[in-house]
């Protein structure tokens, strides 16, 4: 039973415009939320987080929103680059305990 | 480089048999963590531990177990295998537990269970 919930395995973006991933999680007590990246070969690494009492936070050209009513949370990353092709888990880390969405795979157009 | 390390990098076996995969965490790290990552599947965290401790359980089978040494190394060993095992193993390790963001992952184990 997936807990967490990545529902476009796929997305393509033009250089330098907007890239958007979603995830939807399914337990509204989850308090704390990330955004891990995945080049090939390598192991995720750590992108952006937040936790449920807040709605935004900002990293650079990553900013990830909280929609607690909607049980939903995206990943913005602005201006794509080349380099951002990788694919993008999202996660919650409650009670322990980690729970990622199967990944969805982000490639930027040159 | 995460300065997390695995081995071996790739495994390949028949079902019923049992594999030892390794993990040595970042200099200084305490905690490891470890993570199936299957075909069609997200992540699927396993296990944790901590200073030798377990930590947190998550999905993980009864035929699976870990330990983690004195020398903070850590084993995760596979019995039974099953095709449905075939899977990355990805170990990650953080200075201390409960901080997600601060978990490093190495490169992962490609396991396959023939």
């Amino acid at each position: 039973d997936q807990q967490v919930k990545q529902n476009s395995p796929s997305l393509s973006v033009q250089e330098g415009r907007i890239s958007i991933l979603n995830c939807d999680y399914t337990n509204s007590m989850f308090d704390y939320f990330l955004w891990y990246k995945k080049y090939p070969a390598e192991g995720p690494t750590f992108l952006i987080s937040i936790s449920s009492i807040k709605d935004k936070n900002e990293d650079g050209r990553f900013t990830v929103f909280l929609n607690k009513s909607a049980k939903h949370l995206s990943l913005h990353i602005v201006p794509s680059q080349p380099g951002d092709s990788a694919v993008y888990f999202c996660a919650v880390y409650t009670g322990n305990q980690f729970y990622f969405g199967t990944g969805t795979s982000l490639t930027v157009i040159p | 480089d995460s300065g997390v390390t695995q081995t071996p990098k790739h495994l390949i076996t028949a079902t019923g048999q049992r594999v030892t995969l390794r993990c040595s965490p970042r200099s200084g790290d305490l905690s490891v963590y470890w993570y199936q990552q299957s075909l069609d599947q997200g992540l699927q965290f396993l296990i944790q531990y901590y200073n030798g401790e377990e930590r947190a359980k998550g999905n993980i089978l009864e035929r699976f177990s870990a330990q983690q040494f004195p020398d903070l190394h850590s084993e995760l060993n596979l019995s039974s295998l099953e095709l449905g095992d075939s899977a990355l193993y990805f170990c990650a390790s953080s200075l201390i537990a409960g901080v997600a963001n601060e978990q490093f992952f190495g490169p992962g184990t490609r396991l396959t269970v023939l």
